[in-house]
């Protein structure tokens, strides 16, 4: 059975600031795997896709990483502003359109 | 237009009320998906309809009767619904049968059950 981990679960950083979120499955047979972004109380917001033949995707300061057989993706933000401040989920497609989704990564950017 | 829309965006019923809810998009996506997500966890899938025929259906309560009339529309009937179904209900939809199907989601609808 998929299963989708996200470290760290909350993170606090100064403006400015370059992070890095990471995010780790258990069954490298994945069809893609998409970043989102959610303001609290809101939908989500589709930042980048990765297809399971990709190795990475930028987008603006967006830069999304795949590595299939080691089961893990990560979500480079650089220049880090407050208006990032979200909760920022990565969800697997595991095929026929079944997603799951990790439980996500608090970000908090200080001013 | 790559926009999803969902109404209400807040709704309050009984648990003896009758709902629904109603999702649309007008990107020629053909599969539409329901998502319920609880305070602080993740989206949980409830059902995939694809080309209009419910694909998927994630063993969910029949109080839940999800309806797809046309290729942009999606709906979500709602009956004898219990307080633990207090959430957001979020809508989605995606290119049907592509390998890089891109979720698109709406903004949600807030339920409370009284």
């Amino acid at each position: 059975k998929q299963e989708v981990t996200q470290i760290p679960a909350a993170l606090s950083v100064p403006e400015g600031e370059n992070l890095v979120l990471n995010c780790s499955f258990t069954d490298s047979a994945i069809y893609n795997l998409q970043w989102f972004r959610q303001d609290p109380g809101k939908g989500l917001t589709s930042l980048l896709l990765i297809q399971s033949s990709q190795r990475e995707q930028t987008s603006g300061r967006l830069n999304a990483s795949l590595d299939k057989s080691s089961g893990r993706s990560t979500l480079y933000i650089a220049a880090s502003q407050p208006g990032d401040s979200a909760t920022y989920l990565c969800a697997v497609n595991t095929g026929g359109f079944k997603t799951i989704f990790g439980a996500g990564t608090r970000l908090f950017v200080k001013a | 237009d790559t926009e999803v829309t969902q109404t209400p965006k807040h709704l309050v019923m009984g648990m003896t009320n009758k709902k629904s809810l109603k999702c649309e998009q007008h990107m020629g996506h053909r599969a539409m998906y329901w998502y319920k997500q609880k305070a602080k966890k993740p989206p949980e899938l409830m059902f995939v309809y694809s080309y209009e025929k419910l694909s998927i259906n994630e063993s969910v309560p029949s109080r839940f009767s999800p309806e797809c009339p046309n290729s942009s529309l999606l709906n979500l009937h709602l009956h004898a619904l219990q307080p633990e179904d207090s959430a957001l209900y979020l809508c989605a939809s995606s290119l049907a049968g592509a390998l890089d199907n891109e979720q698109f989601f709406g903004p949600g609808t807030r339920l409370t059950v009284l």
